[in-house]
């Protein structure tokens, strides 16, 4: 069982363009999650989905979109990549979105925008 | 206002010590989980354990064990008789009945424990 998948491991970006993370998970998980991990500030919640077809945002959302057409995907995009989205990317699923459930988590993809 | 505070950045012991991870966490909801994680070099995120704000025992599992203490809205982790494996970052976590759907959890920054040989 693989878990979660996270593609690419890392990318170095131009200010400006498109990029989209994906993340598929193979638990057949309802939620999915994409946090940010920068130093001193441990992880964030940018966006998640507590199901397929719904979306909703976290703390913080700007600059970034998501989509859940299925159960097991849940790619994040920037539309247009700023230095300031410089990070560590992890994406999350669990079995529902309550709060007893514990996430698991990707291997995260480590993004560099010049 | 919801937060988790560890303040202890960065701890080095030598193999076989114990050490404790300090968690301090802020909520006003009665209900909620609290999580930690272990960051190794590797970089992936491994789940350690979950404890609802019911459940005061302090739990127990192998050289690990957790400390809740509602009454000072801590939750610390300690690691006995340490071993170079355990040099990680270590994330204690915070999630409410609040917090509804949202499924956010509210980290600390982190505590990054080098264990030497």
């Amino acid at each position: 069982i693989a878990g979660i998948t996270q593609a690419p491991t890392s990318q170095i970006l131009a200010a400006g363009r498109r990029m989209t993370l994906r993340c598929t998970q193979d638990m057949r998980h309802n939620a999915m999650y994409w946090y940010r991990q920068d130093l001193g500030l441990g992880l964030r919640l940018i966006h998640y989905s507590n199901t397929a077809g719904t979306t909703g945002k976290g703390e913080v959302p700007d600059g970034y979109s998501v989509s859940r057409a299925n159960t097991d995907d849940f790619p994040l995009t920037l539309a247009s990549a700023v230095p300031s989205q410089t990070s560590v990317y992890f994406c999350a699923s669990s079995e529902g979105g309550n709060s007893y459930n514990e996430q698991f988590f990707g291997p995260g993809t480590r993004l560099t925008v010049l | 206002a919801q937060k988790v505070t560890q303040a202890q950045t960065e701890i080095s012991v030598v193999e076989k010590e114990d050490v404790t991870l300090d968690c301090v966490y802020e909520t006003r909801d009665t209900t909620y989980y609290l999580f930690w994680y272990k960051q190794p070099p590797s970089g992936e995120l491994v789940f350690l354990i979950r404890r609802n704000s019911f459940d005061e025992q302090n739990e127990i599992s192998g050289r690990y064990s957790w400390n809740f203490q509602k009454s000072t809205s801590s939750f610390n982790f300690t690691i006995t008789a340490s071993q170079v494996v355990d040099s990680a970052v270590y994330f204690c976590a915070l999630r409410t009945f609040g917090s509804g759907n949202t499924g956010k959890l509210i980290f600390g920054q982190g505590t990054t424990l080098q264990v030497k040989p």
